[in-house]
Formats: C-alpha cells, structure tokens, sequence
C-alpha cells in the first residue's frame, strides 16, 4: 500500500493568490507526478520529477512551478490563482512502472 | 505518440450482470497497461496492470483484463458487478519510466 499524502484536500481562494498544494510519500520513491484533472474528464501530466532538483514539464502546459528538494516532498505553487487554475490536481509517485496517488486536491478560484 | 480511447463515456449495469469496459491504445513500443478507479472526490486507485508474460492478468475486486496486441486492446471485465463498483474507470498507457497517458475514463453506474 502506498502511501502519498495532499494537502489541502479542497481549497477556495480568489483570484490573484499564491498557494502552494503540498505532496508527500513516505515510500522512498524517485519519480513523482502532478497530474490536473477537470471534472468528468481524462487526466493530464503537467509536471514530472525522476530525482531531487530535477523537474519537467508534462504534456499539458501548465502556469504551476514545482521544486523537489527532497526525495519525500514535491509541493506545486501557483504564483497568482486565476478561475482558469480551478481544478483538480492529483499528485503521484511511481516505482517500476506503476503509479501510487495521493487523494487529490480540488481547487476553486473565485 | 501514444494515446488511450474509451469508446464508452458511460455505462449503466445491472447490479449482478457482467460489466465489460473498453480500451484500445497506440503506443510505439511494448506498453505497459493499466486500469484505475476513482470514486467521487477521491484520487486513482490502482485495479490491475499488465507488463508482460500472461495476457489475461487479474486484479483486486474481482476484476480482469486482457492484453490482445493484433487489436491494441486492454478491455476491462468483472463477471457479477456489486453496487460498489459505481466509479469512473481509466485505462493508461505507459513505460517504466511512469508517465502515464491516460484515456478519457467510462463512467460506471449500477442500478439495483
């Protein structure tokens, strides 16, 4: 059983914020994902990370950053919320192929 | 360029009934399969992955695929669908490397 946590789980903020969505795994795991989901529709990969200080952007362009300063901790930040950033956001870390999620975090920006 | 298609967007069974969902892939290379599950407001959770060797591989829930290369299919099945089962189904593609492409999920509902 994996373990990866999100916080927070539902955000509402308005437009113009900064915030940061935390992502942790106590697994030991190399690489890790942010995927952006909106309702009802297919997943996509917007950042990437194969080790600490590497990161890459995914197929779907995305205004977020991301930092892996550690093995455990790969936070995403946007530096000034818009309603377009309203989604939710599924974070991930593989070993040998196969992908662990954490519960997701929804955000909403007024 | 890889990619995932669900034909089905959404499916009503029977609770009791079988339940088939399908997926066809395209992918350059030996893929890596997978089918997840997600129930509302919760992330994916993992129901059963192919890598290679058998082509029909089980999962948790009572749930099977099967991995037909000629088709480039990865279709899902359960014999007898439980209330439970309602939840969005998403079949990826991918590597070892873990990046995944995703399809556009089928929605499961299950009536009594």
């Amino acid at each position: 059983e994996a373990d990866i946590y999100q916080t927070p789980r539902y955000l509402v903020i308005g437009t113009g914020k900064k915030i940061t969505l935390e992502c942790s795994q106590t697994m030991g795991h190399d690489k890790m994902y942010w995927y952006q989901q909106d309702p009802g529709m297919e997943l996509h990969l917007i950042h990437y990370s194969y080790g600490v200080n590497s990161t890459e952007k995914g197929d779907l362009s995305s205004e977020s950053t991301v930092s892996r300063i550690r093995t455990e901790h790969f936070p995403l930040t946007l530096e000034s919320a818009r309603p377009s950033h309203t989604s939710q956001y599924l974070c991930a870390s593989s070993a040998r192929g196969e992908l662990f999620f954490g519960e997701g975090s929804r955000l909403t920006v007024l | 360029a890889q990619s995932v298609t669900q034909p089905d967007i959404h499916i009503t069974v029977s609770e009791g009934a079988s339940l088939e969902l399908r997926c066809n892939y395209s992918y350059g290379a030996t893929p890596y399969l997978f089918w997840y599950v997600q129930s509302p407001g919760q992330g994916l959770q993992l129901l059963l992955k192919y890598f290679s060797g058998d082509t029909l591989v089980q999962g948790i829930k009572g749930f099977e695929a099967e991995f037909k290369r000629s088709q480039s299919s990865f279709n899902l099945r359960k014999p007898s669908v439980h209330w439970s089962d309602a939840a969005e189904y998403f079949c990826a593609v991918g590597d070892s490397w873990g990046k995944l492409q995703f399809g556009a999920g089928t929605q499961v509902v299950v009536t009594p």
